[in-house]
C-alpha cells in the first residue's frame, strides 16, 4: 500500500522560500506508470493543483504559480519536491503531495497533508 | 483560469439524495472525459470517490455517482449516511497535463 508523506518547515517568512518534500514508501516513483504532485488549500477553502511531475523530470505547472515554482524528482530517495520562491500570506495553505496515474485524470493517493504558515 | 463552480452547501436528510454541480467551460469539463470527485472530511485529506465522470474505485459506496452535461459535471449521493458529511470538491484536467478545481462544496446531513 503506497503511502506519501510531506515534510518541511511549517512556518515560512514572507518574500522567503518555502521547500516541502514527499516521501513515497511502499511504491517506487521511477514506476512509468504514474505522475506525481502538489496541491494545496487556503485554510477554509478550495484545493488548488500546483504543480506535477514525471520520473524522468519532466514537470508541469500551474500558469499562474509558474514563475515562482520549482517541482523536482530525486528517484535515488522515492522522494519528489516542491520549491515556492518569494512568498506571501496568500500562500498559506495544507500542503499536499499525491499519486495520479498515468494517462488518467485523478489522483488516487493522497499525502496526510502539511500546514505551511506564512507570517513574519 | 478560475475554478470551477460548485455551490457552496448542499445538504438532505438521511436517506435522501443530494446532487452537486460543477460548472466549467468547453476547455475543462466539457472537453474530456477526466472529471473527478473527491470526498474531504475536516483535518483529513481528500479521498477520491468517482473518476471519469461516473467510474468508482473499489471500496466506494454505489450511493455515490456521477454524471456530466455538457459543461457541467454532477455528484449524487443517494441514501445519504450520517458519515456522508463532509466537504466535495470536482477537478478536471485541462489538457497539458494540467488540472483544476473546484470551489467546494459542503454537504451536511440534517
Amino acid at each position: 500500500q503506497l503511502q506519501l508523506q510531506e515534510s518541511g518547515p511549517g512556518l515560512v517568512k514572507p518574500s522567503e522560500t518555502l521547500s516541502l518534500t514527499c516521501t513515497a514508501s511502499g511504491g517506487s516513483i521511477s514506476n512509468s506508470n504514474y505522475y506525481w504532485g502538489w496541491i494545496r488549500q487556503p485554510p477554509g477553502k478550495g484545493l488548488e493543483w500546483i504543480a506535477s511531475i514525471y520520473y524522468s523530470g519532466s514537470a508541469y505547472y500551474n500558469s499562474s504559480l509558474k514563475s515562482r515554482v520549482t517541482i523536482s524528482v530525486d528517484t535515488s530517495k522515492n522522494q519528489f519536491s516542491l520549491i515556492l520562491n518569494s512568498v506571501t500570506a496568500a500562500d498559506t495553505a495544507v500542503y499536499y503531495c499525491a499519486r495520479r496515474p498515468d494517462i488518467s485524470g485523478h489522483f488516487d493517493y493522497w499525502g496526510q497533508g502539511t500546514l505551511v504558515t506564512v507570517s513574519s | 483560469q478560475s475554478a470551477l463552480t460548485q455551490p457552496p452547501s448542499a445538504s438532505g436528510s438521511p436517506g435522501q439524495s443530494v446532487t452537486i454541480s460543477c460548472t466549467g467551460t468547453s476547455s475543462d469539463i466539457g472537453g474530456n472525459k477526466y472529471v473527478s470527485w473527491y470526498q474531504q472530511h475536516p483535518g483529513k485529506a481528500p479521498k477520491l470517490m468517482i473518476y471519469e465522470v461516473s467510474k468508482r474505485p473499489s471500496g466506494v459506496p454505489d450511493r455515490f455517482s456521477g454524471s456530466k452535461s455538457g459543461n457541467t459535471a454532477s455528484l449524487t449521493v443517494s441514501g445519504l449516511q450520517a458519515e456522508d458529511e463532509a466537504d466535495y470538491h470536482c477537478t478536471s484536467y485541462v489538457g497539458s497535463n494540467k488540472f483544476i478545481f473546484g470551489s467546494g462544496t459542503k454537504v451536511t446531513v440534517l
